[in-house]
């Protein structure tokens, strides 16, 4: 059981906008930064948004982030083939005084 | 460019030892706060420690404190992961990261080291 709560599975059809939700509480996404981050079988993990909604350069604006609270979700418009991957959401736990990774949201292109 | 190679993954029986190491290259090593992330064949991420550039704050997961050791050779531009008692659940691929943004925000990271728990 993650600490931060993502839906195991989302998806979408080329060109659609589709979100995903990282549910947390008031020790790691209430009082910090959320990270997401793309996986894709075999590769490293690939940082996409960092500080809530701050894109990396050579990351696609096509993604894009937000916090409110004790939750966080990632956008990605203009859908492609590509972005076919798992997501996480990612934040530092201060009660834990660790990181703490969500489970994952493994995204389907339709 | 930056580049971090981790080694010493292999097969170990439960209860054994592995040491992992990452060697960084491509920036001020002895600058930068670094991490270990694994993943379980099927599973998400999981966050594992992560130790600071001077080696003042080091962190835990739960799950492998006081089993894993962090540490770090500045003058080698080396990062470690001393591994003991060993379970099936340590089964992963270890990532090493340098941590770019606050604690978790990590930009680069290596190809990653599996390591394998079986008896």
């Amino acid at each position: 059981q993650s600490v931060l709560t993502q839906p195991p599975s989302a998806s979408g059809t080329p060109g659609q906008r589709v979100s995903i939700s990282c549910s947390g509480s008031s020790s790691n996404i209430g009082s910090n930064y959320v990270y997401w981050y793309q996986k894709l079988p075999g590769t490293a993990p690939k940082l996409l948004i960092y500080r809530n909604n701050q894109r990396p350069s050579g990351v696609s604006d096509r993604f894009s982030g937000s916090k409110s609270g004790t939750s966080a979700s990632l956008a990605i418009s203009g859908l492609r083939s590509e972005d076919e991957a798992d997501y996480y959401c990612a934040a530092w736990d201060d009660s834990l005084s660790g990181g703490v990774f969500g489970g994952g949201t493994k995204l389907t292109v339709l | 460019e930056v580049n971090l190679v981790e080694s010493g993954g292999g097969l170990v029986k439960p209860g054994g030892s592995l040491r992992l190491s990452c060697a960084a290259s491509g920036f001020t090593f002895s600058s930068y706060s670094l991490a270990w992330v694994r993943q379980a064949p099927g599973k998400g991420l999981e966050w594992v420690s992560s130790i600071s550039s001077s080696s003042s704050y080091i962190y835990y997961a739960d799950s492998v404190k006081g089993r894993f050791t962090i540490s770090r050779d500045n003058a080698k531009n080396s990062l470690y992961l001393q591994m003991n008692s060993l379970r099936a659940e340590d089964t992963a691929v270890y990532y090493c990261a340098r941590v770019s943004y606050d604690k978790i925000g990590y930009r680069d990271w290596g190809q990653g080291t599996l390591v394998t728990v079986s008896s």
